[in-house]
């Protein structure tokens, strides 16, 4: 069972538009439709953003999107906002075995 | 409302066995799976189990033989019990609801291993 691959860091101005990605495999990104993405603020309990690939939970602001091609699932965060800036986690099923669930090593998202 | 509260030792020494138990409020604990998740202290989330009120579970392969989760649905909280603790198991321990992906979480307990 190996982490997906998530970039460390990536920054944007107020405003603007960031996506980060997650890379996997075809057993787990590329085989399902079940990534989801958290928001963690530091000393606090992440946060789901997106499920299912694309679905917003009630609350998650209309900013946030979801989206996947083949293995890379990728998170967009249109309109940027201070308080957008935290960790993000990506996570998937992962049916090798049994259905295990892994997660990205997370992305830094910086606000300018 | 729902509520996950994780309660536990915040400490243990090598080689003992850590407990923790999530108490689970405002939904109900025979409807949906419950989860484990784990983050060292400036790392990344680490999956460690879940559990299905029928009382099936399934553990991350790397902690497989350490690892048991359990369900209490009488008293509405399910628990962790993890063996040979060194100090690589020192995390905040998070409980969750969901298996394909967590939607409540709770607020996370540190569990530092040390003698």
């Amino acid at each position: 069972q190996s982490a997906l691959t998530q970039s460390p860091s990536a920054s944007g101005s107020p405003g603007q538009s960031v996506t980060m990605s997650c890379t996997g495999s075809s057993s787990d990104v590329g085989g399902y439709k079940y990534v989801s993405w958290y928001q963690q603020h530091p000393g606090k309990a992440p946060k789901l953003m997106i499920y299912d690939v694309t679905k917003r939970p009630s609350g998650v602001p209309d900013r946030f999107s979801g989206s996947k091609s083949g293995n890379t699932a990728s998170l967009t965060v249109s309109g940027l906002q201070a308080e957008d800036e935290a960790d993000y986690y990506c996570s998937s099923y992962e049916g090798t075995n049994n259905f295990d669930v892994v997660f990205g090593g997370g992305t830094k998202l910086t606000v300018l | 409302q729902v509520h996950l509260q994780e309660s536990g030792p915040g400490r243990v020494k090598p080689s003992e066995t850590l407990s923790l138990t999530c108490t689970v409020s405002g939904a109900s604990i025979t409807s949906y799976y419950w989860s484990w998740i784990r983050q060292p202290p400036g790392k990344g989330l680490e999956w460690i189990g879940y559990i299905y009120y029928s009382g099936s579970t399934n553990y991350n392969p790397s902690l497989k033989s350490r690892v048991t989760i359990s369900l209490d649905t009488s008293k509405k909280l399910f628990s962790l019990r993890l063996t040979s603790m060194t100090a690589a198991d020192t995390a905040v321990y998070y409980c969750a609801r969901g298996a394909t992906y967590s939607d409540y979480w709770g607020q996370g307990t540190l569990v530092t291993v040390s003698s």
